[in-house]
């Protein structure tokens, strides 16, 4: 069974930091580009970056270039999203993401950032 | 970047009704085109790939068809569990991957 389970999330000041982690399990991991994909409280969803399998391509919404950092571990069968800077626009459930050919096939259950004052 | 726009952006329906949301795009993305379903509280659920190719487990009466710019997800007789947010998401080309606005299917 694929399990995606995500952690890091919590309450952060503006321009702070915060590094989520996804710890995956149930697949080969390493065979799979994946994904973080983000909601804002009431909002719809918001594709943030995904990474390929070796982690040699890397891909960003404008809106996190520059601040957000994806990186994986094969070895440890993990993604993480460190994010810089943080803003109140932030503020979302971020998803850790298996892209089958940017078919987002599972989702973890999200970990909720709140960057406020 | 592509845009995507769902219309209704939510609809009330009844048990055993037909329903159909659509899905358009800012410019042809062919049929590379996913339909999620979310719950209130959950993670979304992967219903649909390439417009109309059911994922595995989704019951027969989600199915999809369009090309182009123009999509439809139809639900066929609704049951209670399809009361949710539907979104579509376009994978054609390049990143960003862009989701519609989502569609509330709503118990009348």
């Amino acid at each position: 069974e694929v399990q995606l389970v995500e952690s890091g999330g919590g309450l952060v000041q503006p321009g702070g930091s915060l590094r989520l982690s996804c710890a995956a399990s149930g697949f080969t991991f390493s065979n799979f580009w994946m994904t973080w994909v983000r909601q804002a409280p009431g909002k719809g969803l918001e594709w943030v970056a995904n990474i390929k399998q070796d982690g040699s391509e890397k891909y960003y919404v404008d809106s996190v270039k520059g601040r957000f950092t994806i990186s994986r571990d094969n070895a440890k069968n993990s993604l993480y999203l460190q994010m810089n800077s943080l803003r109140a626009e932030d503020t979302a459930v971020y998803y850790c993401v298996r892209d089958k050919n940017v078919n987002f096939d599972y989702w973890g259950q999200g970990t909720l950032v709140t960057v406020s004052s | 970047d592509i845009q995507m726009t769902q219309s209704p952006s939510s609809l009330s329906a009844s048990v055993g009704d037909r329903v159909t949301i659509t899905c358009r795009a800012s410019q042809s993305i062919s049929t590379y085109l996913n339909w999620y379903q979310q719950k209130p509280g959950k993670a979304p659920k992967f219903l649909i790939y390439a417009a109309s190719s059911l994922q595995s487990g989704v019951p027969s009466r989600f199915s999809g068809s369009g090309s182009g710019t123009d999509f439809t997800l139809t639900i066929n007789s609704l049951q209670p569990e399809d009361f949710a947010t539907y979104y579509c998401q376009q994978s054609y080309s390049t990143p960003p991957w862009t989701f519609g606005q989502g569609t509330k299917v709503e118990i009348k």
